[in-house]
């Protein structure tokens, strides 16, 4: 049972259009949400994350939203790039237990065309 | 400024042999983890371990052992290889309640 989705597995848009990434969890007990990007033959880095007290979190042109009640977060990049281009992971945890875990998505990959 | 190091980076087994994917951090980091990426999978929790001595199963441990016995490093050893353990492999650190550093992976081709 995969406890976050990411249920577009590509997205393509126009350079400086604006891009959105959608994922979904089921486990209730998650109390924050991370976003990685990765390129090709290297590790996945750290973008932004959002706690789940909060409803939005911005850094510069990348947002994330989180609809608590839906379960349902969104990350938002505008205007979208063409090194914006990755794949962009969702990631969960619970902060509030002893592990520390994250769960992954499966990942979107975004193609940004200039 | 090293960070999660992962060696080796490319690694070719035949089927039944064994072998050792290294990680190290040098952070203090107490958290570390291992998952595994394949397509379509997304990045699959294999072992993790909250300090020295303490490790668990993930999401996929079938096939795999870790041990910790130092807060810096963080082995996983592949009993068996198997053609189903084909995949890249990632180490990650954290420390409680921060965002995890993973390494730049091991590509590792089971034939």
């Amino acid at each position: 049972d995969q406890q976050v989705k990411q249920n577009s597995p590509s997205l393509s848009v126009q350079e400086g259009r604006i891009s959105i990434l959608n994922c979904d969890y089921t486990n209730s007990m998650f109390d924050y949400f991370l976003w990685y990007k990765k390129y090709p033959a290297e590790g996945p880095t750290f973008l932004i994350s959002i706690s789940s007290i909060k409803d939005k979190n911005e850094d510069g042109r990348f947002t994330v939203f989180l609809n608590k009640s839906a379960k349902h977060l969104s990350l938002h990049i505008v205007p979208s790039q063409p090194g914006d281009s990755a794949v962009y992971f969702c990631a969960a945890v619970n902060y509030g237990g002893a592990t520390n875990k994250l769960i992954f998505g499966t990942g979107t990959l975004l193609a940004v065309q200039p | 400024n090293a960070g999660v190091t992962q060696t080796p980076k490319f690694q070719v087994l035949k089927t039944g042999q064994s072998m050792t994917l290294q990680c190290a951090q040098d952070m203090n980091h107490e958290y570390m983890s291992w998952y595994r990426q394949d397509p379509g999978m997304g990045l699959r929790l294999i072992h993790y371990s909250v300090g020295a001595g303490i490790t668990d199963q993930g999401e996929v441990p079938n096939g795999y052992n870790v041990s910790r016995s130092t807060t810096e490093d963080f082995p996983l050893r592949l009993l068996s290889a198997a053609p189903s353990q084909t995949s890249v492999y990632f180490c990650a650190s954290s420390s409680k309640r921060t965002r995890a550093f993973f390494g730049q992976g091991t590509r590792l081709t089971v034939v």
